[in-house]
């Protein structure tokens, strides 16, 4: 199984800030990952698939890129609806496995 | 717009039985793989099973391989989750999600979620 770590684990930051969280494969998945936002009672948003495209009507703040087993998602500047947490999952071997998850907070 | 809605949840005694629907509008259902997963209280997601377009493939996670099986029925739109010999490690919200293309195995489209409790 691949597992997905993700850090940090929390980030605290202000709105307009820059975010950038981090997503490590325990082996290599090429570019077989997505990114999600989840907020509190709410089900997952998908933010990138396959490393580095953006879903249909995700902002340009972001971005994600990375191949192998290191990837990054980097928000340019925080909006208040972006605290939320984040999570990666990678599509390379079964079974599926998502990453621990980055909560992104008001600092 | 895509709609995937839950159904089937509820509190359920360890050991026993209980079934997941989801019904699927919006796109055509025929033409996507499907995935379960869940997350439990407080804790990340899981994912939990997959079923091709057409019902020939499917895949489990370790946690659940044996006990629970996923289905579909494409003339009613509908995916499914037989969960049996539940165990308590099996609370959790589960989600239905919609592949972004063909065997894309990333998922573009969930549903509300739907929670199962396991406990006596």
């Amino acid at each position: 199984e691949i597992v997905l770590t993700q850090s940090p684990a929390t980030l605290s930051l202000s709105p307009g800030e820059r975010a950038t969280l981090s997503c490590r494969a325990s082996q290599t998945i090429t570019r077989y990952l997505a990114w999600y936002q989840q907020k509190p009672g709410q089900a997952p948003r998908l933010l990138i698939y396959d490393a580095s495209n953006r879903a249909t009507g995700i902002p340009v703040r972001f971005s994600g890129s990375g191949s192998g087993t290191d990837f990054t998602l980097s928000i340019s500047s925080l909006e208040p609806e972006d605290f939320a947490v984040y999570y990666c999952q990678q599509r390379s071997n079964w079974p599926l496995t998502f990453g621990g998850g980055t909560k992104v907070e008001i600092k | 717009q895509v709609r995937l809605v839950e159904s089937g949840g509820g509190v359920v005694q360890p050991g026993r039985s209980l079934r997941l629907s989801c019904a699927a509008s919006g796109f055509t259902f025929s033409s996507y793989g499907m995935h379960w997963v869940r997350q439990a209280p407080g804790k990340g997601l899981e994912w939990v099973a997959m079923v091709s377009y057409d019902g020939s493939e499917k895949y489990y996670a370790d946690s659940v391989k044996g006990r629970f099986t996923t289905s579909r029925d494409n003339s009613k739109n509908t995916l499914y989750l037989q969960m049996n010999s539940l165990r308590p490690e099996d609370t959790a919200v589960y989600y239905c999600a919609k592949e972004v293309n063909w065997k894309s195995y990333h998922f573009d489209s969930w549903g509300q979620g739907i929670l199962v409790t396991v406990s006596s």
